[in-house]
């Protein structure tokens, strides 16, 4: 019930595509979730971060999307760019925990 | 620049050997975090401190230890290593305990156990 499925585990977008990385959690106790990004050779950093209150959360060229009834909640990335290659992890956590859950991970790759 | 400082940045260990991994913030943050991370599993927390002087186990705490005796320094201990613990360690932190913050992570320590 911790679990948070990410999907898929890589993905190839042409330049000026649109990206979009999804997840899925089954404890409805998680009212929080971030996205991080991490660049090779180096450690994640936060992108973006929804609650549930909303449906639909953009930060410039990246949009979350949330599901509140399907337990699920995605990743968008509009006009994708080589340098939006990188990994991205989904995570889940609440109020009180002690730790954020993370996804498995997704390996995106921007071909110019 | 502030931030999360890893040591070493790789190391190639011999099974049976005792390493410690390395861990300084100069943040002032009172929670840090070690992971690991694997192709596939994403990343899973092996142990935390909400604040200097406490611990606690994440979770896939077998095998590791930690020890918080101030604010800035969060050693990892692998005591006895092994090859199931060859993994990318990522050490973070986090300006308050819980998980709602935002976290910090440092460059990554790759271990190799052989």
């Amino acid at each position: 019930q911790q679990q948070v499925k990410q999907s898929p585990q890589s993905l190839i977008v042409q330049k000026g595509g649109i990206s979009i990385i999804n997840c899925a959690y089954e404890n409805t106790a998680f009212d929080y979730f971030p996205w991080y990004q991490q660049f090779p050779g180096k450690g994640p950093a936060l992108l973006i971060a929804i609650r549930p209150d909303v449906s639909e959360k953009k930060e410039g060229r990246f949009t979350i999307s949330f599901n509140k009834s399907a337990k699920q909640f995605s990743l968008h990335i509009m006009d994708s760019q080589p340098g939006d290659s990188a990994t991205y992890f989904c995570a889940a956590t609440y109020q009180g925990a002690q730790k954020l859950v993370f996804g498995q991970g997704t390996r995106l790759t921007i071909n110019p | 620049i502030a931030g999360i400082t890893q040591a070493p940045t790789s190391q190639i260990l011999a099974a049976g050997r005792r390493m410690t991994l390395r861990c300084t913030q100069d943040m002032r943050h009172n929670a840090m975090y070690w992971y690991r991370q694997d192709l596939g599993l994403g990343l899973r927390l092996i142990h935390y401190s909400n604040t200097a002087g406490t611990t606690g186990k994440g979770e896939v705490p077998d095998g590791y230890s930690v020890s918080r005796a101030n604010t800035d320094d969060f050693p990892l201990t692998l005591a006895s290593a092994v090859p199931s613990q060859t993994s990318v360690y990522f050490c973070a932190s986090s300006k308050e305990a819980g998980a709602l913050g935002e976290l910090f992570f440092g460059e990554g320590s790759r271990l190799t156990v052989l």
